[in-house]
């Protein structure tokens, strides 16, 4: 049983627009959440993460959204960029747990 | 080098040979950890060594055996394996005992088991 959905395996975006990659989870407890993206052939790099005690949190180019009661967090890309094309994975955890629990990850391709 | 590395990037075994797989930080992190992804799976943790002790194994076949000399170095040491451990070996580390404790990861080992 997954704890930790991206229902969405792919998603394809043309360069300029906003890209929205969307998560879900299940277990109430999580109170901190990450997004990381993975380039083929290189490991995964953080990328930006949300406190539960948070409803935003921005950092340039890419906003983290969690709505605690929908148990749903969004990653926007605005604007999209050929070079953001990679799979972006949702991770969580709780509390001083060092072990995160991960989605399976969506594919972003963004065409120029 | 910088940041997280892993060699061998690719290997490709029998089930009777032995091999080890080695992770170096030169981040100067505390915690390290080797996590397995499958196809259409997601990433499983394996092993936590916080402090080069051994912190977590999550019912990881003793097939697989870690080993962390010093907090920059992390081996996986596998033996008859068999053909469904073949997938990505990926090692991170992180700063354990801070807040946000952003694990960063290597590139990979692609294991295939014939």
């Amino acid at each position: 049983d997954q704890q930790v959905k991206q229902n969405s395996p792919s998603l394809s975006v043309q360069e300029g627009r906003i890209s929205i990659l969307n998560c879900d989870y299940t277990n109430s407890m999580f109170d901190y959440f990450l997004w990381y993206k993975k380039y083929p052939a290189e490991g995964p790099t953080f990328l930006i993460s949300i406190s539960s005690i948070k409803d935003k949190n921005e950092d340039g180019r890419f906003t983290v959204f969690l709505n605690k009661s929908a148990k749903h967090l969004s990653l926007h890309i605005v604007p999209s960029q050929p070079g953001d094309s990679a799979v972006y994975f949702c991770a969580a955890r709780t509390g001083n747990n060092r072990k995160l629990i991960w989605g399976l990850g969506t594919s972003l391709a963004v065409n120029p | 080098e910088t940041g997280v590395t892993q060699t061998p990037r690719h290997l490709v075994m029998g089930m009777t040979n032995k091999k080890s797989l080695k992770c170096e930080q030169h981040l100067g992190h505390n915690a390290m950890y080797w996590y397995k992804q499958s196809a259409k799976k997601p990433l499983e943790l394996m092993f936590v060594y916080n402090f080069k002790e051994q912190t977590e194994n999550n019912s990881v076949p003793s097939r697989f055996s870690p080993e962390c000399p010093n907090s920059s170095h992390l081996f996986l040491h596998l033996h008859t394996l068999q053909p469904e451990d073949s997938a990505l070996y990926l090692c991170a580390s992180s700063q354990a005992g801070i807040a946000t404790d952003t694990q960063y990861f290597g590139p990979g080992t692609r294991l295939t088991v014939l």
